[in-house]
């Protein structure tokens, strides 16, 4: 099993609809958790951390948590065209020295 | 503040030669990772550094080699580059470590680096 799983994509969502984005992983040590987007050709770009069970909400997303099933989630409400980008996921790990581990992204594409 | 600085942004070496990706940062962070990235792949992480002087490897070290001499400071070096080592190079860099939840923890990451090796 994969550390980080998350679907691939692409996710093609219409302008103004909520897109979700899934993401598991097998640490149960895990404590901190964070979604970056990655625009093609770009860096990683922190969008949300979450550390607690719930929802977090910050503008037009949300994140939610849930570590007995061993996910986490991105919401984005009222997609747009410049939504359109990879969302990464990250989770630190326990296993061996802390780090982050990441999954491949699921590409989202809004579409106008 | 600049944040966190890589230079160069592209960079083509042939088989065997050698050369240093440069980062730093502005943000008086500990904590500095070097990633590489694959097309389609997510991050793996090559070393960290936990502070000046204080250097680990990652998952994905064998090719490469850190060094931490300041703060502010993280350069990578390829020793005889290969084929396999055509990625783009991340440089991200944190106030708290992993582990440190809700307490800066966050990565920040650098413009990146793309490099072919021919």
């Amino acid at each position: 099993q994969k550390e980080v799983e998350q679907n691939s994509g692409p996710l093609s969502v219409p302008e103004g609809a909520i897109a979700s984005l899934n993401c598991t992983y097998s640490d149960r040590g895990s404590q901190s958790f964070f979604w970056y987007r990655q625009y093609s050709g770009k860096s990683p770009e922190l969008i949300m951390s979450i550390y607690s069970n719930g929802d977090k909400e910050d503008g037009r997303f949300t994140a939610q948590l849930n570590k007995a099933s061993q996910y986490v989630s991105l919401l984005i409400r009222d997609s747009q065209p410049s939504d359109s980008a990879t969302y990464l996921c990250a989770v630190e790990t326990t296993s061996g020295t802390y780090k982050y581990i990441f999954g491949t992204g699921t590409r989202l594409k809004v579409l106008a | 503040n600049a944040g966190v600085t890589q230079t160069p942004k592209f960079r083509i070496l042939k088989i065997g030669q050698s050369m240093t990706l440069q980062c730093t940062q502005d943000m008086n962070h500990n904590y500095m990772y070097w990633y590489r990235q694959d097309p389609g792949m997510g991050l793996k992480l090559i070393y960290y550094s936990v502070g000046a002087g204080i250097t680990d490897k990652g998952e994905v070290p064998n090719g490469y080699n850190v060094s931490r001499s300041t703060t502010e400071d993280f350069p990578l070096r390829l020793e005889l580059a290969a084929p396999s080592q055509t990625s783009v190079y991340f440089c991200a860099s944190s106030r708290a470590p992993p582990g440190a939840s809700g307490l800066y923890n966050e990565q920040f990451f650098g413009p990146g680096t793309r490099l072919t090796v021919l």
